[in-house]
């Protein structure tokens, strides 16, 4: 089926420890994006690639790093996780349509950082 | 600045009503487009309804409207004859069109439909 996969789908880790999100979509779109998801705050914006080749900070970029692979595939760093960084963890795509524009998302990350 | 507000933190609504979920937004850009997405409890984000800023219609998609006032900066999601499956989060979401900008969200609220 054509979509957004993630994954782990959960992970724990340990203060400190390091690890890599997975994102790779099959719909052909020049755009991904990772968020991230917590209580009370909706959806905030870590980092993006707007196409293949380029990749910007959004709004909450502090302890990540990211990679576009290729034009599928767009993966996300933790270094040094934090217990701050526990939350659920989505990754999408999109075209710059403008008749539309609108996002497709994964299935999430929910992460645990203890 | 906040660009979309999402007043109402939690909604109750009774089976076959209808509900009004409210959504008010910042911009410039003249060029937006406006989304409502809807998260059940298994977490996935599903996309709901679209409206551009230029469209002269409030779009409909089904049970869900979006109820379009431009020059006061609201979007609101009306959904007609809720059902129970209807319980969820639901999100308003913007994108600005001039230049490139991303999905900006506001913090949601909380949808619960008793029988």
């Amino acid at each position: 089926n054509a979509g957004v996969t993630q994954t782990p789908k959960f992970q724990v880790l340990k203060t400190g420890q390091s690890m890599t999100l997975q994102c790779a979509q099959d719909m052909n779109h020049n755009s991904m994006y990772w968020y991230r998801q917590d209580p009370g705050m909706g959806l905030r914006l870590i980092y993006y690639s707007a196409s293949e080749g380029t990749t910007d900070k959004g709004e909450v970029p502090n302890g990540y790093n990211v990679s576009r692979l290729n034009k599928r595939e767009f993966s996300l760093r933790l270094e040094s996780a934090a217990p701050s960084q526990t939350s659920v963890y989505f990754c999408a795509s999109s075209t710059r349509d403008r008749t539309t524009g609108g996002y497709t998302f994964g299935s999430g990350t929910r992460l645990t950082v203890v | 600045a906040q660009k979309i507000t999402q007043t109402q933190p939690g909604m109750f609504v009774q089976e076959k009503e209808a509900v009004t979920l409210d959504c008010t937004y910042d911009t410039s850009d003249p060029s937006y487009g406006l989304f409502w997405y809807k998260q059940p409890s298994s977490g996935e984000m599903i996309f709901l309804i679209y409206q551009g800023s230029y469209d002269q219609q409030n779009a409909t998609e089904g049970r869900y409207s979006l109820n379009f006032q431009k020059a006061r900066k609201s979007a609101n999601l009306v959904i007609s004859a809720s059902q129970l499956g209807d319980s969820a989060m639901y999100f308003c979401a913007m994108r600005e069109f001039s230049g490139y900008s991303t999905l900006t969200f506001g913090k949601g609220t909380m949808l619960l439909v008793s029988p």
